[in-house]
């Protein structure tokens, strides 16, 4: 199992660029999600999944789109990139009735 | 919604000495509470993690402490070692999946 897979590792985008971060699992878990990093502030939810058709937004969802058209891929849109999007961005996935978050490698993002 | 405080911000300690990280919540349906470590450049990773029937869960050097009365949880690593150095994060959940994080401890464990 390749478990939580994400790309690109790193990306340099210019303001107002659009992008798209990649993310699949090859679990069958239902739940996914994406998480932002930023320096002393921990990890946020931007967005979630618990299931394939069905999103939700998390703490910090502004500039960022999301959708689930199956169970194993969970891609993270830009639509119009900002300097305040230069951040680590992890997905994170998980099975139905289960605890543990298994996350991704990282996608590291700068805006300039 | 959910809010974790996680205190200290850093900890410095002598390599064999103890170290605790506290954290606090805001919602009494919270029901789960892990720890995860993450080291420079890497992803997170669940170390322990602690139900809210349990008070007490031990791991070897690590255990976490829960008071659902005070809302409040924390982590003890015991004879420290040099590669306990680490970002260390706990984090609240309620419902399933959406687990919010508190601010992370950075750990320096001195040899």
């Amino acid at each position: 199992n390749a478990g939580v897979t994400q790309t690109p590792k790193f990306q340099v985008l210019k303001t107002g660029q659009s992008m798209t971060l990649q993310c699949a699992q090859d679990m069958n878990h239902e739940y996914m999600s994406w998480y932002r990093q930023d320096p002393g502030m921990g990890l946020r939810l931007i967005h979630y999944s618990v299931g394939a058709g069905i999103t939700d937004q998390g703490e910090v969802p502004n500039g960022y789109n999301v959708s689930r058209s199956t169970t194993e891929d969970f891609p993270l849109r830009l639509l119009s990139a900002a300097p305040s999007q230069t951040s680590v961005y992890f997905c994170a996935s998980m099975a139905a009735g289960a605890n543990v978050l298994t996350f991704g490698a990282g996608s590291r993002l700068t805006v300039l | 919604g959910e809010n974790v405080e996680q205190h200290p911000s850093t900890l410095s300690v002598q390599e064999g000495d103890s170290a605790v990280i506290k954290c606090t919540y805001s919602d009494s349906a919270s029901n789960y509470f892990p720890w995860y470590k993450q080291e420079l450049g890497k992803r997170p990773q669940l170390i322990i993690d602690i139900r809210s029937n349990v008070g007490e869960k031990k791991d070897q050097r690590i255990a976490v402490t829960l008071n659902k009365t005070a809302k409040h949880f924390s982590l003890h690593i015991t004879e420290t070692q040099p590669e306990d150095s680490a970002v260390y994060f706990c984090a609240a959940r309620a419902n399933a999946g959406k687990s919010t994080f508190g601010d992370g401890t950075t750990l320096t464990v001195k040899p």
